[in-house]
């Protein structure tokens, strides 16, 4: 089956620092990727996504691209803030619309 | 009010005791999940029903059963629950979305689940 490996954490920065949390997947074909992020106590919410090579995903200032040649989603984004702070997820999806996450990484920012 | 509710939020029980898990959404989508969060291992798999009638097994289903009374409704049981059941316990729902044919999860707020 498909598989997603990211980068361990935590990750720690201080405010309006640049964020990079790497991500690669395995998978059969040319999946949709994901970006979930997980808000301190709360359930998990989409960020961003990207259903074919090349397609860059976006929001809140998040970005990540679809690079088919590395087998790549790496998640950035220019000047992180303390609302930042939280789990985030590189996710993959296989056939049936099941969803395939890494561990997760922890991004925790300092004002 | 949220579209995915799960209850309850926290629950401590003993071993070998029976639990139940409920997930309840309005936002009519026929597809449900139940996933499990373990530290360093991100979210896993247990079970999915795409409606009433379907229910799938799941990565992880062993120990674990679930009940889909209705198209809003998807029950995790525990039918003796062990301490490695302990974990946070994620209810989802998904349906077609419109643009690209990709069908967006939507997660509810979760359970922790503590088996002493």
């Amino acid at each position: 089956g498909n598989s997603v490996t990211q980068m361990e954490g935590p990750v720690t920065l201080s405010e309006e620092a640049f964020l990079t949390i790497n991500c690669t997947y395995t998978a059969t074909g040319y999946p949709s990727l994901f970006w979930y992020v997980q808000y301190p106590g709360e359930g998990l919410q989409l960020l961003l996504k990207a259903t074919k090579a090349d397609d860059k995903g976006s929001n809140k200032g998040f970005e990540a691209t679809y690079r088919k040649e590395t087998t790549s989603f790496h998640l950035e984004k220019g000047s992180v803030q303390v609302s930042d702070s939280a789990v985030y997820f590189c996710v993959t999806m296989e056939y049936g619309n099941k969803l395939v996450f890494g561990a997760g990484t922890i991004l925790r920012v300092k004002s | 009010d949220a579209d995915v509710t799960q209850t309850p939020r926290n629950r401590i029980t003993k071993t070998g005791k029976r639990i139940m898990l409920e997930c309840s959404q309005t936002k009519g989508h026929d597809r449900m999940y139940w996933y499990r969060q373990d530290p360093g291992l991100g979210l896993r798999l247990i079970y999915y029903s795409f409606d009433v009638k379907d229910i799938n097994k799941g990565e992880i289903s062993d120990g674990y059963s679930v009940s889909r009374q209705a198209q809003a409704k998807f029950s995790l049981s525990l039918e003796s629950a062990i301490p490695n059941q302990t974990a946070l316990y994620f209810c989802a729902t998904s349906d077609l979305t419109r643009t690209g044919g990709d069908y967006e999860q939507f997660f509810g707020p979760g359970t922790r689940l503590t088996v002493l």
